[in-house]
């Protein structure tokens, strides 16, 4: 079945450093890929997604590339902030015919950016 | 402003009974989900509900039960039969599912309630 995998963590960093979470997946039919972002204590916002092989996403600085051929999406931040320490969840959508909104979700990576 | 609301935000239970936690979203949504996180295992889908009146198991139905009589609303009851009940559990909306680029692929996500069996 579809599946995604990403990096387990913690992932520790100082200021400015920069970011990479690896997301890969598994996905019959044609996903749509996304990062959702959990701060302490919240629920999850979506941070960006693609929808298509080789498109780009990005928000707050943040960006991944649907790389089709390599089934990755990965995470990227050229300058973390301490207000980036979260959790980041990769997830997918594999679209077929009549399927429902149903978001397959990697285990989730948790950053934690030092000053 | 639109959104979804969970409540309680805190929720302690002794073993055997049972409880439901509440889901209210005003953003006109027609699907709703309940997802619950784990530590270390990410978030599994529990039910789900694509119209009123209407909903299918997820991955982990065993043990919840929901309803879907309003649109803005959709409750989750943990009952005694859920062997591991304690966990932190998210509600979701989205609009519902017609076209693959409408973009309603996108989930808003509550603040969510942790459940805590004592």
């Amino acid at each position: 079945g579809d599946s995604v995998t990403q990096m387990e963590g913690p992932v520790t960093l100082s200021e400015e450093a920069f970011l990479t979470i690896n997301c890969t997946y598994t996905a019959t039919g044609y996903p749509s890929l996304f990062w959702y972002v959990q701060y302490p204590g919240e629920g999850l916002q979506l941070l960006l997604k693609a929808t298509k092989a080789d498109d780009k996403g990005s928000n707050k600085g943040f960006e991944a590339t649907y790389r089709k051929e390599t089934t990755s999406f990965h995470l990227e931040k050229g300058s973390v902030q301490v207000s980036d320490s979260a959790v980041y969840f990769c997830a997918l959508i594999s679209i077929r015919g009549g399927a429902t909104n149903k978001l397959i979700f990697g285990t989730g990576t948790l950053l934690a950016v030092q000053p | 402003d639109g959104g979804i609301t969970q409540s309680p935000k805190y929720l302690f239970r002794k073993e055997g009974q049972n409880v439901t936690l509440s889901c209210e979203q005003n953003l006109n949504h027609d699907a709703m989900y309940w997802y619950r996180q784990d530590p270390g295992q990410g978030l599994r889908l529990i039910y789900y509900s694509q119209i009123v009146n209407d909903f299918q198991k997820g991955d982990i139905a065993e043990g919840y039960s929901v309803s879907r009589e309003k649109k803005e609303s959709f409750p989750l009851t943990v009952t005694s039969a859920q062997k591991n009940p304690t966990a932190f559990y998210l509600c979701a909306s989205s609009i519902r599912h017609r076209d693959r680029d409408t973009g309603a692929n996108v989930l808003t996500f509550g603040a969510g309630s942790r459940l805590t069996v004592l």
